[in-house]
């Protein structure tokens, strides 16, 4: 199975911050990778899939990169409904698995 | 859209079964797979398995297999999900979700909570 691992959690920041969340996967998922946000009682929504492909509607302050074994999420301007906590998953190889989350808090 | 609609809310007893539903509409029901995860409370996301509603091909997370079973019915859109021999351990919110032939997720039911408690 590929493990995904994910950092930091909890990450605690300000409106208006650079968040950046890692995601390292351990072997080479090329760019299978989606972000996802989560809030409290609510499914996950999809934000970036194919590592950094934005889907529709979503924010362009919200961006992925990376490809192989690498990944980063970022948020370039915190705002206060971004208060969730984020997921990493790749989707190379069954089983799919994802990263453990990053709670992102307003400090 | 794309919409999955799920069943309600489950409490059952450790040795007990569940059977959770879900509901597809506003698409073909055959053109994307039917995956199941779960989230245990306050924790990150766990895949059970994948069910193909064009063929009924499976494939079971190691985990869960000869406990879980997937299954599809075509006349009615609708993908369930049955988990045997509960304990403690399986309680959480279960979630159904489409996923495209690469198996990238694309849409998300609202999640049925499942409480195994005696």
């Amino acid at each position: 199975d590929i493990q995904m691992t994910q950092s930091p959690s909890p990450l605690s920041a300000s409106v208006g911050d650079r968040v950046t969340i890692t995601c390292q996967a351990s072997q080479d998922i090329s760019n299978s990778l989606t972000w996802y946000q989560q809030k409290p009682g609510k499914a996950p929504e999809l934000l970036i899939y194919d590592a950094s492909i934005l889907d529709a509607g979503v924010p362009s302050r919200f961006r992925g990169s990376g490809s192989g074994t690498d990944f980063t999420f970022t948020i370039s301007d915190l705002q206060p409904e971004d208060i969730a906590t984020y997921f990493c998953q790749q989707y190379d190889s069954l089983p799919l698995t994802f990263g453990g989350g990053t709670k992102v808090e307003l400090k | 859209q794309v919409q999955l609609e799920q069943s309600g809310t489950e409490v059952k007893k450790p040795g007990a079964s569940v059977k959770v539903s879900c509901k597809a509409s506003g698409y073909s029901f055959t053109t994307f797979g039917i995956i199941w995860v779960r989230q245990a409370p306050g924790q990150g996301l766990e895949w059970l398995g994948w069910i193909s509603p064009y063929n009924g091909n499976t494939n079971y997370a190691q985990k869960f297999r000869g406990r879980v079973s997937m299954t599809t019915d075509t006349s009615t859109s609708s993908a369930y999900m049955e988990l045997k021999s509960l304990t403690s351990d399986d309680t959480g919110i279960y979630y159904c979700a489409t996923c495209y032939s690469s198996f990238l997720i694309s849409n998300w039911g609202q999640g049925t909570l499942v409480t195994v408690s005696s």
